[in-house]
């Protein structure tokens, strides 16, 4: 009953470095999210996927590419990592059909930029 | 445009007390879902609740309780007889309801409440 996998759930970069987090839902749901955390921020969208090979941006995308290769992934890269990307990252995901409204949540990904 | 706001940074109580939680929401659509999550320190979110905006009925779930008032654009949560186990972080959000079956209507939230409840 694993749900929304996130990997890595921690990880620290220098600035300039590349990296990539993986979300895996094993619900078999259509649509994908990507948000950060940050304090006082509450959870802003970075980009999100309607389905395989599918990707949109959301609230803020600058910085960020995805990827939705396959319908039960969900990646997000970080090309070249800045300090102001220092966040807690949380992948979601939801099934298709009205009234699914409610997302389904990862366990999130620590990452600091130094 | 939407916006969720809640006022209240941090609050902290003494076991038992009662809480309440501030949401007041900005939307100009007619129709949208209100929900709260729980964020507890190991870092999860926890569903709690979706309220429809048509449903201004009250709810009760054991030691929970929601107060959704649409003329004031409210969606209050309050923790009865608070417990150590309540310390958390409690986000409210909100969004517009699919009608259309895009998954292009992500939630938006507000940024969060941390309750810290002392033995």
């Amino acid at each position: 009953n694993a749900g929304v996998t996130q990997t890595p759930k921690f990880r620290v970069l220098k600035t300039g470095q590349s990296m990539t987090l993986l979300c895996a839902q094993d619900m078999n749901h259509e649509y994908m999210y990507w948000y950060r955390q940050d304090p006082g921020m509450g959870l802003r969208l970075i980009h999100y996927s309607v389905g395989e090979g599918t990707t949109a941006k959301g609230e803020v995308p600058d910085g960020y590419n995805v990827s939705r290769l396959k319908k039960q992934n969900f990646l997000l890269g970080l090309e070249s990592a800045a300090p102001s990307q220092t966040s807690v990252y949380f992948c979601a995901s939801r099934p298709t059909g009205v009234r699914s409204e409610k997302l389904f949540f990862g366990s999130g990904t620590q990452l600091s930029v130094l | 445009a939407q916006k969720v706001t809640q006022a209240q940074t941090e609050i902290s109580v003494v076991e038992k007390e009662d809480v309440t939680l501030d949401c007041v929401y900005e939307t100009r659509d007619t129709t949208y879902y209100l929900f709260w999550y729980k964020q507890p320190p190991s870092g999860e979110l926890v569903f709690l609740i979706r309220r429809n905006s048509f449903d201004e009925q009250n709810e009760i779930s054991g030691r929970y309780s929601w107060n959704f008032q649409k003329s004031t654009s409210s969606f209050n949560f309050t923790i009865t007889a608070s417990q150590v186990v309540d310390s958390a972080v409690y986000f409210c959000a909100l969004t517009p309801p699919d009608i259309m079956d895009t998954g292009r209507r992500a939630l938006t939230f507000g940024s969060g409440t941390r309750l810290q409840v002392q033995p």
